[in-house]
């Protein structure tokens, strides 16, 4: 998506493995979002940060998920001890703080 | 609570019209979108209602009713690109400072046929 990367593009990691994914957005997106893909189901929010405000962490499945941004632009997302049901497309989406959102192409996370 | 429906799959001709129906039931509302998704790519904007009516943009169209708490995405002029997964999404209102979080429905699966 425009404005926007994300790496890796796909990860396999065995269970119990911590992995972390990268989003890298282009300056000036001043939102950015977290959601995953599972297999047949909805996109599902995780997180979301705004500038320096606090973030928004709601929608983190469990205290196993955290994510970070540092300086307003890069933003990691980290899973620790993967389980199988972590197995999903993360993405990335940025905005201006407007209603428009332009995601990522996404890592696809496979847990063994 | 958020819940969001769309049919599953739908199949067009080519040329046809076609309308994806979302019914949404949320707890708070501050918007409706449409994304589209090809197969192993990322979504892409299509529309953003949050007002009642009809909002046309080339081919496609979008249209909101709050009261009924439904939307209908209708693509015209068919093509075989438009064969996607078609999302619908809703946002339920701000949390925290322009926070615009969607919720999305599971997909409606378009497939175009000549």
């Amino acid at each position: 998506g425009a404005g926007v990367s994300q790496s890796p593009s796909n990860k396999v990691t065995e269970k119990g493995k911590d992995v972390e994914l990268r989003c890298d957005p282009i300056s000036g997106h001043t939102a950015l979002y977290w959601y995953r893909q599972s297999l047949g189901q909805g996109l599902e929010f995780l997180i979301y940060f705004q500038g320096n405000s606090a973030p928004d962490k709601s929608g983190l499945p469990s205290d196993r998920f955290s994510a970070e941004r540092t300086g307003g632009s890069v933003s990691t997302l980290t899973i620790q001890r993967t389980q199988q049901e972590d197995s999903a497309v993360y993405l990335c989406a940025v905005g201006q703080g407007t209603y428009e959102q332009y995601f990522g192409p996404g890592t696809r996370l496979t847990v063994t | 609570g958020q819940n969001i429906d769309q049919p599953t799959e739908m199949t067009a001709t080519e040329g046809a019209i076609v309308q994806i129906n979302c019914t949404y039931q949320t707890s708070g509302f501050n918007g409706l979108f449409w994304y589209q998704q090809h197969a192993g790519e990322a979504p892409t904007f299509l529309s953003y209602n949050v007002l009642d009516g009809l909002e046309e943009k080339g081919r496609f169209s979008s249209f909101l009713s709050r009261s009924k708490g439904y939307s209908y995405l209708l693509l015209k002029e068919l093509q075989m690109k438009d064969s996607a997964s078609y999302l619908c999404a809703v946002t339920p209102g701000a949390r925290g400072a322009g926070s615009y979080q969607l919720t999305f429905g599971k997909g409606t699966k378009l497939s175009v046929i000549p």
